[in-house]
């Protein structure tokens, strides 16, 4: 089975704090990904990485940086926290290699006050 | 960007009920995958297709890749309490490559009535 770990499921930041979101899987996979998800606007991809230190842009990555310095590990940063971060982020991981399918994590709930 | 309009948005039925669902895109796919979300957790892929026309079971689900490459559909038998979620679709254009290339649905609200 994939298995794909989200370290925090749950975290309340003050706007401004530096906020670490932590995501590791253990399948040797090459492609990951972080979304965010609100009501109404859907999934929507910040970054992606295709390889150890390897990085691209998603669709919002405004905001955000990532890091990818071992391959089964995938960090989302937050230099700034602010109030419109407030989302539930999404790991994911793409074990075909070829980016057309990927498995989530169990999501990781940020409120920034 | 490409848009993936899937429909309908909620579904209120009774236990019991068999539930159908799609997605439709503007351009033509070549992978269609359906996630079932429960509350607060992260998206569980439930089918994936790969071949226009393809359909495949997964216990009470069944998924069809549509002949056009441009539509997929979701159908559930006998729903059940466990069923209630929501149900994504997610479309991707490359048969390889393109690590961003999934689109996603809005999703399918599914809410089954005692």
């Amino acid at each position: 089975d994939v298995k794909v770990t989200q370290s925090s499921r749950y975290l309340v930041k003050r706007t401004g704090e530096k906020v670490f979101l932590e995501c590791v899987q253990d399948m040797d996979h090459e492609n990951m990904f972080w979304y965010r998800q609100d009501p109404g606007l859907g999934l929507r991809l910040i970054y992606f990485s295709y390889d150890v230190k390897m990085k691209e842009k998603g669709d919002i990555p405004e905001g955000y940086s990532v890091s990818r310095e071992k391959k089964e590990r995938f960090s989302l940063i937050l230099e700034s926290a602010s109030t419109n971060q407030t989302s539930m982020y999404l790991c994911a991981t793409d074990p075909t290699g070829v980016g057309n399918t990927i498995y989530f994590g169990e999501g990781s709930w940020l409120t920034v006050v | 960007g490409q848009q993936l309009n899937q429909s309908p948005q909620s579904m209120f039925i009774q236990e019991g009920e068999d539930v159908s669902m799609n997605c439709t895109s503007s351009s033509i796919f070549n992978t269609w995958l359906w996630y079932k979300q429960d509350p607060g957790e992260g998206p569980v892929l439930l089918i994936a297709l790969y071949k226009a026309g393809e359909l495949t079971s997964n216990g009470r689900l069944t998924a069809q890749f549509g002949i056009t490459r441009k539509d997929s559909f979701l159908n559930i038998s006998a729903s059940i309490p466990s069923d209630v979620g929501i149900y994504f679709c997610a479309g991707s254009p490359y048969s390889g490559g393109g690590a961003d290339g999934l689109t996603f649905g809005k999703g399918t609200h599914l809410i089954i009535q005692p």
